[in-house]
């Protein structure tokens, strides 16, 4: 089955590291997103690729890193510099100007 | 950049028709869409404009406006499972897809 898959599902991530989120999907997607996701609000836009090799910045990609070596596979990294990193991460893909599907999720907290 | 204003709750009783609202500012439209999503879980795609006017899926109908910067989502027949959160998504001249601060929708028994 055609799909999107984040993992891992919850995360924790002890204060000044790194840690990255995988997202992988075999749809056969050109494009690619990252949103994060505090509660109670909407989806903000960390990072974006519409082809490998390339991303761009989304309206908070302070604090954060993205590669697209993959067509199939963007991940996140969230770095020491994300002073606030505790939030819902939803990846998502899809096909210019269609329909986006998103990943399950990944629950990150800082202890 | 892009915006999307919507408002931030809607209450409506089961049968009811409810609609939602969303404005929007962006440079090099492609279209409007609407997702759905239940606490804790991903967002799932309901609907897309890409041209001005209604289109209709069930019992989810969905218009588009591009001269008045407009669109709304309208829910029929409301159901128990339809409370959620509903969200506006917007793609510009850059294809970033930009999400509005969603919609929680209570329906009420």
């Amino acid at each position: 089955d055609g799909g999107i898959t984040q993992s891992p599902k919850y995360l924790f991530r002890k204060e000044g590291q790194n840690v990255t989120l995988s997202c992988e999907q075999n749809l056969n997607h050109d494009a690619m997103y990252w949103y994060r996701q505090d509660p109670g609000q909407g989806l903000r836009l960390i990072y974006y690729s519409q082809i490998v090799n390339d991303f761009q910045k989304g309206d908070i990609a302070e604090g954060y890193s993205v590669s697209r070596e993959k067509k199939e596979s963007f991940p996140l990294t969230v770095t020491s510099a994300q002073k606030n990193p505790t939030a819902f991460y939803l990846c998502a893909s899809r096909t210019i100007d269609t329909e986006a599907f998103f990943g399950q999720g990944t629950r990150l907290t800082v202890v | 950049g892009q915006s999307l204003e919507q408002p931030s709750e809607v209450t409506a009783v089961e049968g009811a028709i409810v609609q939602i609202n969303c404005t929007y500012q962006t440079s090099g439209f492609y279209g409007l869409s609407w997702y759905q999503q239940h606490d804790g879980g991903a967002p799932t795609f309901l609907s897309y404009n890409a041209l001005d006017g209604l289109e209709e899926t069930g019992r989810f109908s969905s218009f588009l406006s591009r001269s008045d910067s407009y669109g709304y989502l309208l829910l029929q027949e409301l159901q128990m499972k339809d409370s959620a959160s509903y969200f506006c998504a917007g793609s510009g001249s850059a294809r970033q897809l930009t999400f509005g601060s969603g919609t929680q929708l209570t329906v009420l028994p």
